[in-house]
């Protein structure tokens, strides 16, 4: 079973609009953490936001925020008054402690288009 | 700003090669970690460092792969004996915390083929 499903492979928004991309998790640790990375098409990885398990609140970063619903495990990422340069792929991580270390697991990704 | 650097950018190596990723985190952050990306597909966490020593590593990191830190600004990734399934896109990252409210800041890669 996948620990990280993104099941939107790709995603189109309006310049200005907000996106919700999903992301689904699957753990059986109490404590873990949820992250969403940016990689646009030049290649390198960027960091968008955190979010712990015990964190009663939604994280936000700027014009991102993590929807966190923890009974459905969920961790949505919410981008809004989207801009062009949002144009990028999206990967939800989990960090959870399996076997006594921790791992971190990616999802296979959602490629968002932002439309002028 | 301050940022993580990566060298080299690129390199080729032929099979059964031992190659060596070199990456200078941020200069106060505490935790260094490595994950690589085939090309296209998925990130995978390879494994993590703090204090001198390894503190989670993945499935993938086995007893070909080794990391160090050398000196107080060097962290590296040595591959020993390579294979062709390790050609892949190396990132290194770093972050001044763990859990709770870290923020990785990742290097702009290392692109490995191995022939």
């Amino acid at each position: 079973a996948q620990k990280i499903t993104q099941t939107q492979p790709g995603m189109f928004v309006q310049e200005k609009e907000a996106v919700t991309l999903d992301c689904t998790y699957d753990t059986s640790d109490q404590s873990y953490g949820l992250f969403w990375y940016k990689q646009p098409s030049s290649g390198e990885m960027i960091f968008l936001i955190y979010q712990g398990s015990y964190d009663e609140q939604n994280a936000t970063e700027g014009r991102y925020s993590l929807n966190f619903q923890k009974a459905r495990k969920s961790a949505n990422l919410v981008i809004s008054a989207s801009q062009l340069g949002d144009s990028a792929m999206y990967f939800c991580a989990m960090r959870e402690r399996s076997s006594g270390t921790y791992k971190y697991i990616f999802g296979t990704g959602t490629r968002l288009k932002v439309l002028a | 700003e301050p940022e993580v650097t990566q060298t080299p950018s690129h390199q080729v190596t032929q099979m059964g090669q031992e190659v060596i990723l070199r990456c200078v985190p941020i200069s106060n952050h505490l935790y260094f970690y490595w994950y690589r990306q085939i090309l296209g597909q998925k990130v995978e966490f390879l494994v993590s460092f703090y204090n001198n020593e390894i503190s989670e590593k993945s499935e993938i990191f086995d007893d070909q792969f080794s990391v160090e830190r050398p000196d107080g600004s060097n962290f590296t990734l040595k591959i020993r004996s390579t294979k062709l399934e390790d050609s892949a896109m190396y990132f290194c990252a770093s972050s001044l915390l763990a859990g709770g409210r870290e923020t990785q800041y990742f290097g702009p890669g290392t692109r490995l083929l191995v022939l």
